[in-house]
């Protein structure tokens, strides 16, 4: 089946443009992550929600950042008044279940955001 | 605060070689500790995970040995061939720290012909 697809691929906004990063999960899957990725960096974690609550919204840098799940499946993450600190590669993850280690994780291939 | 600290940050190594990747927690909560492989443009992917109840876990050519007592964890590749060149991270988790993962900073691998 399809895996986790994230579109667009390669965003360029602006200093101050608002940007939206939606995230197709892997159908079923109830957890669902959003990761930043800094160049040469490991991925940091954003936010996590469960079906369509947001349990975890600790990681979002600040608030600019939102991110949403309004039907359980489909996200968008949100980033107004993008600053050139946004930039980086923004990864969604889906899991199939809510425990906390007893399913993989499983990556989209991000979108690249390049604030100029 | 850098909860899982990685090195290398990069390795060279020849075909049929063994590549070692090492990391070290803090976090005396986490219990699980999954590798990711990464690609260019691509985002990473599990290839290997343990939990601390067992001190090695073996998968085709890939291990992870892991010490509970030194909180360290390290990946081994056993005949490393150069479509294993890619960058891997190591991760860590808990109940503590929800259901995130904690990644390490990463190390690139290339394995040369």
């Amino acid at each position: 089946g399809a895996g986790v697809s994230q579109s667009p691929r390669y965003k360029v906004a602006k200093r101050g443009q608002d940007v939206a990063l939606r995230c197709d999960p892997i159908s079923g899957h109830v957890s669902l992550f959003w990761y930043q990725q800094a160049l040469g960096q490991g991925p940091e974690f954003l936010t996590y929600f469960q079906n369509e609550a947001q349990l975890d919204k600790s990681g979002l840098p600040s608030d600019r950042f939102f991110a949403e799940r309004p039907e359980g499946s489909v996200s968008t993450l949100k980033i107004q008044r993008t600053q050139q600190e946004d930039s980086a590669v923004y990864l969604c993850a889906s899991r199939t279940s809510s425990g906390l280690t007893n399913s993989p994780l499983h990556f989209g291939n991000g979108t690249r955001l390049t604030v100029t | 605060q850098q909860q899982v600290k990685q090195s290398p940050q990069s390795l060279i190594v020849q075909k049929g070689g063994i590549s070692i990747i090492n990391c070290a927690y803090e976090n005396t909560a986490f219990d699980y500790f999954p590798w990711y492989q990464q690609f260019p443009g691509k985002g990473p992917a599990l290839l290997i995970a343990i939990r601390p109840d067992v001190s090695e876990k073996k998968e085709g050519r890939f291990t992870i040995s892991f010490n509970k007592s030194a909180k360290q964890f390290s990946l081994h590749i056993m005949d490393s061939q150069p479509g294993d060149s890619a960058t891997y991270f190591c991760a860590a988790s808990g109940e503590t720290s929800g259901s995130r993962l904690t990644f390490g900073e990463g190390t690139q691998l290339t394995v040369n012909p």
